[in-house]
């Protein structure tokens, strides 16, 4: 099982509405989770961190963890066109390593 | 204030060549991390600095892989001798406290690397 997995997509969604990424992670003891966006030929650029159970909220990003179902997630809000771009699950392993999951790559249809 | 900076950005070398990546810190930051992506697979993590000290390169691949960081600024990594699966691009991100609860890591462009 990989640490940390992700749906590679693409994923396209119409502009304006809600992008939903997916990340899944194997080691229980995880405790802090981000979200980076990487665009075609950029680096990649954090975008949200969460560490509690619940949803955490900036701007139009809203990202959700469930540590029972080891499972984080990103919503984007009234999606635009320039979200378009491949998005990286990442987790702090227990060894304080950051361990990136492959990126799903969401497109948005204008 | 000027981002991390990595050069080359791109680097085509045949096998069993020497190639040598920089990488220049934000400014200040005293922790600097090396990953790797190689084509089809994930970000993987090499090593990090802490000032000029290799706090963990438990990532690097073998020993044909050396990074150093000189006076705690900016740090190299070489390949000698590189081979064909040392392709992918190596990013470089610096942060001012270690990763985790409180600090952010924040990522150079990248160099393309290239082996034939």
């Amino acid at each position: 099982q990989k640490e940390v997995e992700q749906n590679s997509g693409p994923l396209s969604v119409p502009e304006g509405a809600i992008a939903s990424l997916n990340c899944t992670y194997s080691d229980r003891v995880s405790q802090s989770f981000f979200w980076y966006r990487q665009y075609s030929g950029k680096s990649p650029e954090l975008i949200m961190s969460i560490y509690s159970n619940g949803d955490k909220e900036d701007g139009r990003f809203t990202a959700q963890l469930n540590k029972a179902s080891q499972y984080v997630s990103l919503l984007i809000r009234d999606s635009q066109p320039s979200d378009s771009a491949t998005y990286l699950c990442a987790v702090i392993s227990r060894d304080d390593k950051i361990i990136f999951g492959k990126g799903t790559r969401l497109h948005i249809l204008p | 204030e000027a981002g991390v900076t990595q050069f080359p950005s791109h680097s085509v070398i045949e096998k069993g060549q020497t190639v040598t990546l920089r990488c220049d810190p934000i400014s200040g930051h005293d922790n600097l991390y090396w990953y790797r992506r190689v084509m089809g697979k994930e970000i993987k993590f090499l090593l990090h600095f802490v000032k000029e000290s290799k706090q963990d390169e438990s990532g690097m691949p073998n020993n044909r892989f050396l990074a150093e960081r000189t006076g705690g600024t900016y740090s190299t990594l070489k390949v000698q001798p590189a081979e064909l699966e040392d392709s992918g691009v190596y990013f470089c991100a610096s942060s001012l406290n270690q990763w985790g609860i409180t600090d952010t890591q924040y990522f150079g462009p990248g160099t393309r690397l290239t082996v034939l």
